[in-house]
């Protein structure tokens, strides 16, 4: 079953920190992992986007790695600020050939609070 | 250059009422999705559509229809609606499959059904 999850279910650090969120991944067949950022009442942006040929994708102080072995991400926040406060999403894709879709799986996310 | 725009923003239904929710686009795109995002889960797939005149179901379509009539809007029909379509809407679009290419979200739609 194609399955994505994510911890911690949710996260509260002090501005300044650093933290990293985890994904677990059961998709078959691979093709990408995105991590989203969502502001409340906002819809999902994109921050990174690996193949499985890549190990780590940086964005500013977002910085992704993949271990396509294991099926783990994480996504590594650098010297937090109050606006990182949001939901992560984790994001897999799986590409059929022979389909006009790729079927995406959606993680809960993890949600951040980055406090004074 | 709006990006995804969605209408309307909150809504509330009794059961049995009808809505369309409406998803418009201005960056051209050919791929558009409707999801439904409730608490601790991930965004599900309820339709989707590849092109202006097709439309295709996902992972959730029961109890809603969708229409593509023209290229920059996708619309979501709740014929009967129920408690159990209490949710969040998003829709998001992207110009081609290329994976490379990220899906564009709209800023949500907050429907309750009573």
């Amino acid at each position: 079953k194609n399955q994505v999850e994510q911890s911690p279910q949710s996260l509260i650090i002090l501005e300044g920190k650093n933290c990293t969120l985890q994904c677990n991944y059961t998709v078959s067949p691979f093709s990408n992992l995105r991590w989203y950022k969502q502001d409340t009442g906002r819809g999902p942006v994109s921050l990174t986007i690996m193949t499985f040929s890549e190990n780590t994708k940086s964005n500013g102080r977002y910085t992704a790695t993949l271990d396509a072995d294991t099926k783990q991400s994480s996504l590594h926040i650098t010297a937090s600020q109050l606006s990182d406060s949001a939901s992560y999403i984790c994001v897999v894709s799986a590409t059929y050939t022979r389909t006009s879709y790729d079927k995406v799986i959606f993680g809960p996310g993890t949600s951040l609070s980055v406090i004074p | 250059n709006a990006g995804v725009t969605q209408t309307p923003k909150f809504r509330v239904l009794k059961t049995g009422q009808s809505m369309t929710l409406l998803c418009a686009q201005d960056m051209n795109h050919e791929y558009m999705y409707w999801y439904r995002q409730d608490p601790g889960m991930g965004l599900r797939l309820i339709h989707y559509s590849v092109g202006e005149g097709t439309t295709a179901k996902g992972e959730v379509p029961d109890g809603y229809n969708v229409s593509r009539l023209k290229k920059q809007n996708f619309l979501l029909g709740l014929e009967s609606a129920a408690p159990s379509q209490t949710s969040v809407y998003f829709c998001a679009s992207k110009p081609t499959r290329d994976m490379w290419y990220e899906q564009y979200f709209g800023p949500g739609t907050r429907l309750t059904v009573t």
